[in-house]
């Protein structure tokens, strides 16, 4: 268990359909983050919450749509995705001046087809 | 552009033997450093890490130097075991604007062999 909890863990969806990746985070941080994870390429920074409120948004195309209803939960809606969109989802969440980063999920293994 | 670079994709490493593993950066603004380990299937977990005012820690098996004239750190494991095989990311930020945001190398996946 590492604190931050990532559902579902894995997902196969259409190019038409919609659907979200939920986040839950207990470890009282104030920082929630999405990141993008694809072959031979470092993990992409896509959204910035602090205290609920969006801080980043690193250029991310519209189909990606985060949500943060509070400082505990963190959802990516997913709407009309390409092929190239498929990937590990990581959320993250962290405390401002924690030395150690951020704490992981365990991702969603996003397969669009 | 990458400010975070792990150019070595992978390593292969004998039991008992040291795993060095590399990361260079190119903003000079960065002021702290850590090193995440991945198995498959799990989400990054930390490691550890070092501030831009040291040249190195250790903890336990693990050691981190930093040369910041050469703007590279490193990753020392000794003696590697075989429970060390996975993907290790160099990560880096910069608590200048107080923002939490890491910025991360490509990864580097090790393999200790029995």
């Amino acid at each position: 268990e590492t604190g931050v909890t990532q559902t579902p863990r894995h997902l196969v969806m259409g190019m038409t359909n919609k659907k979200s990746l939920k986040c839950e985070q207990h470890l009282g941080h104030n920082a929630m983050y999405w990141y993008k994870q694809s072959a031979k390429k470092p993990l992409e920074l896509m959204f910035v919450y602090n205290f609920k409120e969006q801080t980043e948004n690193n250029s991310v195309p519209s189909r990606f749509s985060p949500e943060c209803p509070n400082s505990s939960h963190l959802f990516l809606h997913l709407h009309t995705l390409q092929p190239e969109d498929s990937a590990l989802y990581l959320c993250a969440s962290s405390q401002d001046g924690v030395t150690r980063g951020y704490t992981f999920g365990s991702g969603t293994r996003l397969t669009v087809v | 552009d990458q400010q975070v670079k792990q150019n070595s994709p992978s390593l292969s490493v004998q039991e008992g033997r040291i795993s060095i593993l590399n990361c260079d950066y190119t903003n000079s603004m960065f002021d702290y450093f850590l090193w995440y380990k991945k198995y498959p299937a799990e989400g990054p977990t930390f490691l550890i890490s070092i501030s831009s005012i040291k040249d190195k820690n250790e903890d336990g098996r693990f050691t981190v130097f930093l040369n910041k004239s050469a703007k590279h750190l490193s990753l020392h494991i000794v003696p590697s075991q075989p429970g060390d095989s996975a993907v290790y990311f160099c990560a880096a930020r910069t608590l200048q604007t107080g923002a939490n945001n890491l910025f991360f190398g490509t990864g580097t996946r090790l393999t200790v062999i029995p």
